[in-house]
Protein backbone atom coordinates (compact mmCIF):
# COMPACT_ATOMS: atom_id res chain seq x y z
CA UNK A 1 0.00 0.00 0.00
CA UNK A 2 1.31 3.07 -1.01
CA UNK A 3 2.41 5.32 1.86
CA UNK A 4 0.17 8.71 2.59
CA UNK A 5 1.61 11.74 4.54
CA UNK A 6 -0.88 14.14 6.17
CA UNK A 7 -0.46 16.95 8.03
CA UNK A 8 -0.19 16.33 12.37
CA UNK A 9 -2.87 18.86 13.32
CA UNK A 10 -5.41 21.49 11.63
CA UNK A 11 -7.88 23.87 13.16
CA UNK A 12 -11.41 24.91 11.54
CA UNK A 13 -13.75 27.23 12.81
CA UNK A 14 -17.62 25.57 13.03
CA UNK A 15 -19.63 26.30 10.17
CA UNK A 16 -16.87 26.60 7.60
CA UNK A 17 -15.58 24.25 5.28
CA UNK A 18 -12.62 22.06 6.76
CA UNK A 19 -9.96 20.99 3.79
CA UNK A 20 -7.99 18.09 5.01
CA UNK A 21 -4.91 17.36 2.57
CA UNK A 22 -3.29 13.78 1.83
CA UNK A 23 0.08 13.37 -0.12
CA UNK A 24 0.36 9.74 -1.45
CA UNK A 25 2.84 10.11 -4.13
CA UNK A 26 3.91 6.68 -4.64
CA UNK A 27 0.06 5.50 -5.26
CA UNK A 28 -0.57 2.73 -8.38
CA UNK A 29 -3.32 2.64 -10.39
CA UNK A 30 -5.77 0.23 -8.50
CA UNK A 31 -5.08 1.73 -5.07
CA UNK A 32 -7.58 3.37 -3.73
CA UNK A 33 -8.08 6.67 -1.60
CA UNK A 34 -10.05 5.82 1.53
CA UNK A 35 -10.97 8.29 4.67
CA UNK A 36 -11.77 7.53 7.97
CA UNK A 37 -12.13 9.43 11.17
CA UNK A 38 -11.53 8.11 14.60
CA UNK A 39 -13.63 10.57 17.01
CA UNK A 40 -12.41 10.32 21.11
CA UNK A 41 -12.84 7.04 22.37
CA UNK A 42 -14.60 5.79 19.88
CA UNK A 43 -14.30 3.00 17.15
CA UNK A 44 -12.90 4.20 13.90
CA UNK A 45 -15.45 5.17 11.44
CA UNK A 46 -15.47 5.41 7.83
CA UNK A 47 -16.20 8.43 5.52
CA UNK A 48 -15.76 8.09 1.51
CA UNK A 49 -13.41 6.79 -1.02
CA UNK A 50 -12.29 7.10 -4.27
CA UNK A 51 -10.06 6.13 -7.25
CA UNK A 52 -9.93 9.01 -9.60
CA UNK A 53 -12.91 10.79 -9.73
CA UNK A 54 -14.46 13.32 -7.57
CA UNK A 55 -16.55 11.97 -4.91
CA UNK A 56 -19.54 13.43 -2.07
CA UNK A 57 -22.03 11.56 0.30
CA UNK A 58 -23.37 12.98 3.18
CA UNK A 59 -20.46 13.50 5.34
CA UNK A 60 -17.67 14.77 3.38
CA UNK A 61 -16.55 15.12 -0.59
CA UNK A 62 -13.46 13.68 -1.95
CA UNK A 63 -11.47 15.50 -4.27
CA UNK A 64 -8.43 13.74 -6.19
CA UNK A 65 -5.92 15.37 -8.16
CA UNK A 66 -5.24 14.58 -11.32
CA UNK A 67 -2.17 12.41 -11.10
CA UNK A 68 -3.76 10.92 -8.22
CA UNK A 69 -0.77 12.25 -6.01
CA UNK A 70 -2.69 13.82 -3.87
CA UNK A 71 -6.31 14.06 -2.48
CA UNK A 72 -8.52 16.79 0.27
CA UNK A 73 -11.38 15.47 1.89
CA UNK A 74 -13.69 18.43 2.77
CA UNK A 75 -16.28 18.57 5.37
CA UNK A 76 -18.53 21.79 3.83
CA UNK A 77 -19.82 22.66 7.29
CA UNK A 78 -17.67 21.56 10.35
CA UNK A 79 -19.10 21.10 13.52
CA UNK A 80 -17.82 20.78 17.14
CA UNK A 81 -18.76 16.88 16.50
CA UNK A 82 -16.26 16.67 13.48
CA UNK A 83 -13.71 17.49 15.59
CA UNK A 84 -11.36 13.84 15.62
CA UNK A 85 -8.52 12.24 14.12
CA UNK A 86 -8.80 11.78 10.39
CA UNK A 87 -7.05 9.17 8.32
CA UNK A 88 -6.40 9.01 5.09
CA UNK A 89 -4.93 5.27 3.72
CA UNK A 90 -3.98 4.16 0.30
CA UNK A 91 -4.54 0.41 -0.73
CA UNK A 92 -5.74 -2.01 -3.72
CA UNK A 93 -8.45 -4.03 -3.84
CA UNK A 94 -7.28 -7.92 -1.74
CA UNK A 95 -9.11 -10.73 -2.70
CA UNK A 96 -8.84 -11.71 1.06
CA UNK A 97 -9.39 -9.34 4.17
CA UNK A 98 -6.25 -8.06 5.42
CA UNK A 99 -5.83 -5.12 7.79
CA UNK A 100 -6.03 -1.79 7.55
CA UNK A 101 -2.90 0.27 8.95
CA UNK A 102 -3.65 3.81 10.29
CA UNK A 103 -0.92 6.29 10.03
CA UNK A 104 -0.78 9.10 12.76
CA UNK A 105 -3.45 11.10 10.92
CA UNK A 106 -4.92 14.78 11.08
CA UNK A 107 -5.89 15.51 14.44
CA UNK A 108 -8.68 18.90 13.44
CA UNK A 109 -10.12 20.56 16.29
CA UNK A 110 -13.25 22.75 15.12
CA UNK A 111 -13.93 25.30 17.61
CA UNK A 112 -16.55 28.05 18.14
CA UNK B 1 -29.40 -2.00 11.94
CA UNK B 2 -26.98 -2.09 15.11
CA UNK B 3 -23.66 -2.45 12.76
CA UNK B 4 -21.01 -3.42 15.11
CA UNK B 5 -21.49 -4.49 18.72
CA UNK B 6 -19.40 -5.75 21.41
CA UNK B 7 -19.28 -6.52 24.94
CA UNK B 8 -18.52 -5.61 27.26
CA UNK B 9 -18.00 -1.87 27.20
CA UNK B 10 -15.58 -1.99 30.04
CA UNK B 11 -13.40 -4.80 31.87
CA UNK B 12 -10.93 -4.90 34.54
CA UNK B 13 -8.43 -8.14 34.96
CA UNK B 14 -5.99 -9.55 37.43
CA UNK B 15 -3.19 -11.16 35.71
CA UNK B 16 -3.46 -14.47 34.50
CA UNK B 17 -7.24 -14.40 34.70
CA UNK B 18 -9.65 -15.49 31.52
CA UNK B 19 -12.04 -13.27 29.53
CA UNK B 20 -14.04 -13.57 26.29
CA UNK B 21 -14.73 -10.53 24.39
CA UNK B 22 -17.36 -10.94 22.22
CA UNK B 23 -18.28 -9.23 18.91
CA UNK B 24 -21.57 -9.23 16.87
CA UNK B 25 -22.31 -7.88 13.20
CA UNK B 26 -25.76 -7.25 11.55
CA UNK B 27 -24.71 -6.23 7.97
CA UNK B 28 -24.60 -9.89 7.15
CA UNK B 29 -20.85 -9.56 5.93
CA UNK B 30 -18.30 -11.89 5.49
CA UNK B 31 -15.25 -10.62 6.94
CA UNK B 32 -14.53 -10.07 10.30
CA UNK B 33 -11.69 -8.27 12.66
CA UNK B 34 -10.30 -7.47 15.74
CA UNK B 35 -7.34 -4.75 16.42
CA UNK B 36 -6.01 -3.73 19.36
CA UNK B 37 -5.06 0.18 19.91
CA UNK B 38 -3.06 1.32 22.80
CA UNK B 39 -2.70 4.84 23.89
CA UNK B 40 -1.66 7.25 21.34
CA UNK B 41 -1.15 4.36 18.45
CA UNK B 42 -2.43 3.27 15.81
CA UNK B 43 -4.54 0.36 15.51
CA UNK B 44 -2.86 -3.06 15.24
CA UNK B 45 -4.71 -6.31 13.88
CA UNK B 46 -4.73 -9.34 15.80
CA UNK B 47 -6.87 -11.76 14.23
CA UNK B 48 -8.88 -11.77 11.22
CA UNK B 49 -11.88 -14.05 9.60
CA UNK B 50 -12.20 -13.53 5.82
CA UNK B 51 -15.62 -15.60 5.95
CA UNK B 52 -17.21 -18.02 8.23
CA UNK B 53 -15.46 -20.72 9.25
CA UNK B 54 -11.89 -19.25 8.68
CA UNK B 55 -9.50 -17.48 10.95
CA UNK B 56 -5.96 -16.19 10.28
CA UNK B 57 -3.54 -14.23 12.61
CA UNK B 58 -2.71 -11.00 12.02
CA UNK B 59 0.54 -8.49 13.18
CA UNK B 60 0.29 -9.34 17.04
CA UNK B 61 -2.05 -12.75 17.81
CA UNK B 62 0.31 -14.35 20.77
CA UNK B 63 -1.68 -14.45 23.80
CA UNK B 64 -5.09 -14.37 22.08
CA UNK B 65 -7.44 -16.64 20.46
CA UNK B 66 -10.41 -15.88 18.12
CA UNK B 67 -13.89 -18.07 17.22
CA UNK B 68 -16.12 -16.70 13.81
CA UNK B 69 -18.86 -18.82 16.12
CA UNK B 70 -20.91 -18.03 12.91
CA UNK B 71 -21.88 -15.39 10.47
CA UNK B 72 -22.44 -12.94 12.74
CA UNK B 73 -20.30 -13.45 15.38
CA UNK B 74 -16.33 -13.26 15.99
CA UNK B 75 -15.28 -13.30 19.40
CA UNK B 76 -11.22 -12.90 21.24
CA UNK B 77 -10.06 -15.01 24.29
CA UNK B 78 -7.20 -13.71 26.45
CA UNK B 79 -6.39 -17.08 27.85
CA UNK B 80 -4.10 -15.31 30.98
CA UNK B 81 -4.17 -11.90 30.37
CA UNK B 82 -1.23 -10.20 30.92
CA UNK B 83 -0.46 -6.42 32.04
CA UNK B 84 0.64 -5.39 28.23
CA UNK B 85 -2.87 -6.49 27.06
CA UNK B 86 -4.20 -3.42 28.74
CA UNK B 87 -5.51 -1.82 25.61
CA UNK B 88 -9.29 -0.62 23.78
CA UNK B 89 -9.86 -3.34 21.55
CA UNK B 90 -12.16 -2.70 18.47
CA UNK B 91 -14.18 -5.48 16.16
CA UNK B 92 -14.84 -4.30 12.96
CA UNK B 93 -16.05 -5.70 9.48
CA UNK B 94 -16.32 -5.53 5.59
CA UNK B 95 -18.66 -7.33 3.31
CA UNK B 96 -15.92 -9.03 1.89
CA UNK B 97 -11.78 -8.63 1.64
CA UNK B 98 -11.99 -6.88 -1.37
CA UNK B 99 -12.67 -3.70 -0.39
CA UNK B 100 -12.27 -3.08 2.85
CA UNK B 101 -14.29 -0.64 3.89
CA UNK B 102 -14.91 -1.58 7.26
CA UNK B 103 -17.28 -0.42 9.81
CA UNK B 104 -15.74 -0.39 13.47
CA UNK B 105 -17.67 -1.09 16.86
CA UNK B 106 -17.51 1.00 20.00
CA UNK B 107 -14.48 -0.82 21.43
CA UNK B 108 -14.00 -2.75 24.98
CA UNK B 109 -11.66 -1.35 27.61
CA UNK B 110 -9.89 -3.87 28.89
CA UNK B 111 -7.20 -2.65 31.83
CA UNK B 112 -4.94 -6.05 33.35
CA UNK B 113 -3.96 -5.14 36.41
Amino acid sequence: DAKTTQPTSMDCAEGRAANLPCNHSTISGNEYVYWYRQIHSQGPQYIIHGLKNNETNEMASLIITEDRKSSTLILPHATLRDTAVYYCIVRAPRILASKLTFGTGTRLQVTL
Amino acid sequence: NAGVTQTPKFQVLKTGQSMTLQCAQDMNHNSMYWYRQDPGMGLRLIYYSASEGTTDKGEVPNGYNVSRLNKREFSLRLESAAPSQTSVYFCASSISGSHETQYFGPGTRLLVL
